[in-house]
């Protein structure tokens, strides 16, 4: 079956610029979370939705960025105002359930010149 | 606050030999430990995930073990191929978000 897809692959946007960037869960699977990777460091948590609604948004680093999911399914992270320190591969992960093993997409490298 | 550390950074080993890699998390109080790899340039493959209640995994040539009151975790890699090159991280689960060690990058020198 399909695996968790992201759109798109690559983004290259001037600062000051607000980008999406979606995120296609594998079907049926209830949780989706976003995480971004920052050349050079670690992996960091930004947003958790169960179905729709997003219990903890205690990782998004500012009100620019914001993210929403429609049907249980798809999410969309947007981000207003891009600045260069925003520049990171964004991934996306689903699992079945909150607890469960996370499958994570191929990411969407985010370029702010 | 939950910290996740692994030990070594990187690794360089030639094919054939057994390896163990180090993970360690301050707050024990977690869901489940997951260990993934991240080839250059691509995404996170799912490992092992180990439950708070088990104490290992297996899966082919990997085993994952958990101690979860000594907040450690191991991966150890059998009969390493040059295929198993790859930056591993281990993630722990707890709070709703997973919680990244740096990873441990991994070289298999054929």
């Amino acid at each position: 079956g399909a695996g968790v897809s992201q759109s798109p692959s690559n983004k290259v946007t001037e600062k000051g610029k607000d980008v999406e960037l979606r995120c296609d869960p594998i079907s049926g699977h209830t949780a989706l979370y976003w995480y971004r990777q920052s050349l050079g460091q670690g992996l960091e948590f930004l947003i958790y939705f169960q179905g729709n609604s997003a219990p903890d948004k205690s990782g998004l680093p500012s009100d620019r960025f914001s993210a929403e999911r429609t049907g249980g399914s798809v999410s969309t992270l947007t981000i207003q105002r891009t600045q260069q320190e925003d520049s990171a591969v964004y991934l996306c992960a689903s699992s079945l359930g909150a607890a469960d093993t996370q499958y994570f997409g191929p990411g969407t490298r985010l370029t702010v010149l | 606050k939950q910290e996740v550390t692994q030990i070594p950074a990187a690794l360089s080993v030639p094919e054939g030999e057994n390896l163990v890699l180090n993970c360690s998390f301050t707050d024990s109080a977690i869901y489940n430990l997951q260990w993934f790899r991240q080839d250059p340039g691509k995404g996170l493959t799912s490992l092992l995930l180990i439950q708070s209640s088990q104490r290992e995994q297996t899966s082919g040539r990997l085993n994952a073990s958990l101690d979860k009151s000594s907040g450690r975790s191991t991966l150890y890699i059998a009969a390493s191929q040059p295929g198993d090159s790859a930056t591993y991280l281990c993630a722990v689960f707890g709070n709703y978000q997973l919680i990244w060690g740096a990873g441990t990058k991994l070289i298999i020198k054929p």
